[in-house]
């Protein structure tokens, strides 16, 4: 079955260091990816998303991540982290073949110390 | 734009009780989708919905759980008898149709369910 690794359960960071965060999944066929973010307190929201075209996209609050197709990765990064980008942060998968439904891996709790 | 909604946020109950969610979609959302996501884990989908019909229940545990979404909007998700590893939160998101396309789920606060 498809499934969706993510390296890190914790990372504590200082402000201003960069960040990376990867994430492999296992699925063999076409994939749209994702990664969404989990604020404390706040839903599951979507940060950044990639379907095709150029394998490094740009989402919100200066984040990006890049599609490595012959690694099956999809790793988040972000040049340097801010207090308010504590949060837990999930790579998604869709493989397109399964219509709408999402893949998630385990998930990454961020913390960054002020 | 009113968001997912759902209630109630927590719940308490013993084992082999019986316990009931509630989600309201996005308006003119028409997919409806139960996750489950227990401590340190990521949401796994239980069941997805297109209107009133169900798409995808291939991970729902039957024997104990339940899902309806009657008209196409609300749904409920239903536990019966819990068990104690059924404590997790459970999400409800909602997208438009897909046609042709991916479409973004937009999650629910969920329901923070603690199983005694």
């Amino acid at each position: 079955a498809q499934s969706v690794s993510q390296h890190n359960h914790h990372v504590i960071l200082s402000e201003a260091a960069s960040l990376e965060l990867g994430c492999n999944y296992s699925y063999g066929g076409t994939v749209n990816l994702f990664w969404y973010v989990q604020y404390p307190g706040q839903h599951l929201q979507l940060l950044l998303k990639y379907f095709s075209g150029d394998p490094l996209v740009k989402g919100i609050k200066g984040f990006e991540a890049e599609f490595i197709k012959s690694k099956f990765s999809f790793n988040l990064r972000k040049p340097s982290v801010q207090w308010s980008d504590t949060a837990e942060y999930f790579c998604a998968v869709n493989p397109r073949e399964y219509g709408n439904k999402l893949v998630f891996g385990a998930g990454t709790i961020l913390r960054v110390k002020s | 734009e009113a968001g997912v909604a759902q209630s109630p946020r927590y719940k308490i109950i013993e084992k082999r009780q019986s316990v009931a969610f509630w989600c309201n979609p996005i308006s003119g959302h028409a997919t409806l989708y139960w996750y489950q996501q227990i401590l340190g884990q990521g949401p796994k989908l239980l069941i997805q919905f297109q209107n009133n019909g169900v798409v995808d229940d291939s991970q729902l545990p039957k024997d104990r759980f339940s899902a309806e979404r009657l008209k196409g909007v609300d749904s409920t998700l239903k536990i019966q008898p819990a068990k104690l590893e059924d404590s997790a939160v459970y999400l409800c998101a909602s997208s438009p149709l897909p046609s042709g396309g991916f479409y973004e789920q937009y999650f629910g606060p969920g329901t923070r369910l603690t199983v005694t």
